[in-house]
């Protein structure tokens, strides 16, 4: 079964310091997709960044970057030059074929980030 | 394209009264996921569905919950009858079936059962 693990509820990070939140998973599917959303207080779900199993390289978006290690199977987001804004919820997902055949998006708990002045 | 559309945003039942969630995925979409979101729990995959078929409603907590997806514009999720512990953010989600795009969100909908 699809799984994504995360093991921390809570983060705390000053300004412009850079900070790691970490994710773990497991599937049995090699092929499977990796990816990180942002929730503010105001509730929507925003997409940040996609990591693919096949994918060689780590992936970037602007401030964000996917540590991506197949071995451990760990996918931790990397925010450098924390801003106040980023202050939110971050849920690690996984889309992955499942048993089914078809892909299902499976969440993590999820890590509440507090960025201080 | 507007983007995955939910309504109400916001529903305060009665417990016992019947409520029902509606969802207009992105246009071309050909999955659509209903979740439900709770402090407690977080983020529950309740049921899902590709080309408007149900693939697996392991998530539906109990015989009130129910979900259709009559064409590929339109689902909805009720909830009959509705209880307290009902009371969540449910959100739907849409995407094309494959491992490497992410799924869009609506803005959920805030439901309370009094």
């Amino acid at each position: 079964a699809q799984k994504i693990t995360q093991t921390q509820p809570g983060m705390f990070v000053q300004e412009k310091e850079a900070v790691t939140l970490d994710c773990t998973y497991d599937t049995s599917d090699p092929s499977y997709g990796l990816f990180w959303y942002k929730q503010p207080s105001s509730g929507e779900m925003i997409f940040l960044i996609y990591q693919g199993s096949y994918d060689q390289q780590n992936a970037t978006e602007g401030r964000y970057s996917l540590n991506f290690q197949k071995a451990r199977k760990s996918a931790n987001l990397v925010i450098s030059a924390s801003q106040l804004g980023d202050s939110a919820m971050y849920f690690c997902a996984m889309f992955s074929p499942g048993n089914s055949g078809y892909s299902t998006l499976t969440f993590g708990k999820g890590t509440m980030l507090l960025v201080s002045p | 394209d507007a983007g995955v559309i939910q309504s109400p945003r916001h529903e305060v039942t009665e417990m016992g009264q019947e409520v029902t969630l509606r969802c207009k995925p992105i246009s071309g979409h050909n999955s659509l996921f209903w979740y439900r979101q709770t402090m407690m729990r977080g983020l529950e995959l309740l049921i899902y569905f590709n080309n408007n078929v149900p693939i697996d409603d392991s998530g539906m907590p109990e015989d009130r919950f129910s979900a259709k997806m009559p064409n590929a514009s339109f689902s909805t999720l009720k909830i009959q009858p509705s209880e307290p512990r009902d009371s969540a953010v449910y959100f739907c989600a849409s995407s094309f079936q494959t491992v490497n795009t992410e799924a869009f969100f609506g803005q959920g909908t805030r439901l309370t059962v009094v």
